[in-house]
């Protein structure tokens, strides 16, 4: 069955470091992919989608590109803010069904001054 | 546009007692999907309503769990009796359709239960 494998957390930085938060995924066809944040206290917020092979999503300085040949959506950010502290999902969306997404077990990233 | 609410945030209960959850979800938006987080975890989904239909209730613990959306507005999910291994974030989200260009799932805060 479908399904998707994120990097342990945590991930620790210090501001303007760069971030990659690697995620792969088992699926037949072409899956639509996602990543989604968690903010303290908050709920999940779409950060990024990619619905086909080298597509390249991209929202407030972070990007992923869905690379079907080695099955992987890696999340990366060139400079890293305290703000950007928070939990990532990694998530797909199969084919047919009814949009129901798969998700990571997430990866917390944790930004100090 | 006002966003996913969900009740209430937080739920402290002895285990076999019964809890239920709302769910408002945003106007308009015909699915809605209630998904269980444990600690650790990604979520996993428990239920899918397309209005008041259910139409994936696969990995829903039928024999505890219940949902209803009966008015294909807000909706309700209920365990009764509750085991320890619920203790998780129950999280509401809602999405305009299925379709693909539609299918952007919005989520709520979600509700904290502890099962002591």
């Amino acid at each position: 069955g479908n399904s998707v494998t994120q990097m342990e957390g945590p991930v620790t930085l210090s501001e303007e470091a760069f971030l990659t938060i690697n995620c792969t995924y088992t699926a037949t066809g072409y899956p639509s992919l996602f990543w989604y944040v968690q903010y303290p206290g908050e709920g999940l917020q779409l950060l990024l989608k990619a619905t086909k092979a080298d597509d390249k999503g991209s929202n407030k300085g972070f990007e992923a590109t869905y690379r079907k040949e080695t099955t992987s959506f890696h999340l990366e950010k060139g400079s890293v803010q305290v703000s950007d502290s928070a939990v990532y999902f990694c998530a797909l969306r199969g084919l047919g069904g009814y949009n129901k997404l798969i998700f990571g077990a997430g990866t917390r990233l944790a930004v100090h001054p | 546009e006002a966003g996913v609410a969900q009740s209430p945030r937080y739920k402290i209960i002895e285990k076999r007692q019964s809890v239920a959850f709302w769910c408002n979800p945003i106007s308009g938006h015909a699915t809605l999907y209630w998904y269980q987080q444990i600690l650790g975890q990604g979520p996993k989904l428990l239920i899918q309503f397309q209005n008041n239909g259910v139409v994936d209730d696969s990995q829903l613990p039928k024999d505890r769990f219940s949902a209803e959306r009966l008015k294909g507005v807000d909706s309700t999910l209920k365990i009764q009796p509750a085991k320890l291994e619920d203790s998780a974030v129950y999280l509401c989200a809602s999405s305009f359709g299925q379709a693909l260009a539609k299918n952007i799932q919005y989520f709520g805060a979600g509700t904290r239960l502890s099962v002591l």
